[in-house]
């Protein structure tokens, strides 16, 4: 079964140390996502891509976020400078039409 | 108000039946969804329910929605040790970019 596949597992970083997660989405899937949950609290919409653009951002989303389609398969979260509170597990997903399937988080561990 | 709502907390003993309930937030949500969460985990899709839709059931679970309530619940037969995990409902708002907004999570216990 295709799945969204997200690396690495965990990464822990310095604080003000620039981070990329990396996903690849299902391979028909045309809208992409990235949402975080920090410990304990529920899960947040950050940013959704679709036609090699962003379509929508949220609040926590500032300029200190990119996202990136590199190539046909990757679909990267950049953060620049890492802040503490950046600390939280991300999510990347995908949808075709249907509903949008999640992969399996990255850790982000910001010291 | 804008937060999707639900319990914190269900405690159930195995071989019962497990409800779990949610109210959403925006009465034209076009899909409502039911993610699993186990612990250190990814979010899992078990279900969702098109917003024409009142009832869905998929094996041990049946998915009830009530537009009107703007209420939305999931029914687990027969529940087993394995089905422990935090239950979050989400809401797929209409628009382009139709990102979900989750619920705050129910985390279900299964006792023996």
């Amino acid at each position: 079964e295709p799945e969204v596949t997200q690396t690495p597992s965990h990464q822990v970083t310095q604080m003000g140390q620039e981070v990329i997660l990396r996903c690849v989405p299902i391979s028909n899937h045309l809208y992409f996502y990235w949402y975080r949950q920090i410990l304990g609290q529920k899960v947040e919409f950050l940013v959704s891509f679709y036609n090699n653009e962003i379509s929508e951002k949220s609040e926590i989303f500032d300029d200190q976020f990119s996202v990136e389609r590199p190539d046909g398969s990757n679909f990267t979260l950049k953060i620049r400078s890492t802040k503490l509170e950046d600390s939280a597990m991300y999510f990347c997903a995908s949808r075709d039409e249907g509903p949008a399937f999640f992969g399996q988080g990255t850790r982000l561990t910001v010291v | 108000g804008e937060d999707v709502e639900q319990s914190l907390f269900l405690s159930v003993r195995e071989g019962d039946s497990s409800v779990i309930n949610c109210t959403y937030t925006d009465s034209s949500s076009t899909y409502l969804y039911w993610y699993k969460q186990e612990p250190g985990a990814g979010l899992q899709l078990l279900t969702y329910i098109f917003s024409n839709m009142d009832m869905k059931q998929d094996q041990r679970l049946t998915v009830l929605l009530n537009k009107k309530d703007k209420h939305l619940s999931l029914r687990i037969a027969d529940t087993q040790t394995g089905d422990s995990a935090i239950y979050f409902c989400a809401e797929r708002r209409p628009g382009t970019a139709s990102k979900l907004t989750f619920g705050t999570g129910t985390r279900l216990q299964v006792t023996l």
